[in-house]
């Protein structure tokens, strides 16, 4: 799987999007962009994954270039109930490969009032 | 509710001890994961299993076992040869162990051995 790079903070004030970036220039072709994040001293939350298009659900959209060799997540109106690690992984994504997850150290995103 | 449940949330044990973490799901999920976290680290795969008496060893297996007898739960033994067992581990589940089903995670049990 690719290698991800995330800077380790950011801020942002509530009520304002929250955008956070992801760098994984050496993505391969069938991997997929998955995010997750996770509250302090509790399990981590799947957000959103893509491959190539961009994708929105209820909780962020997924922006990847056309290149694929970075992404963004984007929390829309942010709230003090975002403030979390998020994880930017990326995988392989069909049927045989391992459903591994691996977890880099993540972003630290401090939602200030 | 379905979801995850790990007990307890906190953990003591003596240095020398084997210790068994709880992982009960009712999503029925074939898969099931356990995770360790270090402060200020991401989460490292000890074990996954993909179906019933199946499982694999993860990044870091060592010190550790595990069994799958039931499809709804995967107990993670600690065993007194983990030379760093304290830290915070999460059990996860998805419906299949292959392809990119996305994982649910527990609460976590933290434990703490002296």
């Amino acid at each position: 799987d690719a290698k991800t790079t995330q800077p380790p903070s950011m801020d942002c004030a509530e009520g304002r999007a929250a955008n956070l970036p992801c760098n994984h220039s050496t993505i391969s072709g069938n991997e997929y962009v998955y995010w997750y994040r996770q509250i302090h001293s509790q399990g981590p939350q799947y957000i959103i994954h893509g491959l190539k298009n961009n994708e929105t659900n209820e909780m962020a959209s997924l922006i990847i270039t056309e290149d694929r060799k970075s992404s963004t997540l984007i929390l829309p109106h942010a709230t003090l109930r975002d403030t979390a690690v998020y994880y930017c992984i990326v995988r392989v994504n069909y049927g045989g490969a391992t459903n591994k997850l691996i977890f880099g150290t993540g972003t630290l995103l401090a939602v200030q009032p | 509710d379905g979801g995850i449940t790990q007990s307890p949330k906190y953990l003591f044990r003596k240095e020398g001890q084997n210790v068994t973490l709880s992982c009960e799901q009712n999503l029925n999920h074939d898969a099931m994961y356990w995770y360790r976290q270090d402060p200020g680290q991401g989460l490292r795969l000890i074990y996954y299993s993909q179906i019933v008496n199946d499982f694999q060893k993860g990044d870091i297996a060592e010190g550790y076992s595990v069994s799958r007898e039931k499809k709804e739960s995967f107990p993670l033994t600690v065993t007194s040869a983990q030379k760093n067992p304290t830290a915070f581990y999460l059990c996860a589940s998805s419906i299949s162990g292959t392809g990119g089903n996305e994982q649910y995670f527990g609460p976590g049990t933290r434990l703490t051995v002296t």
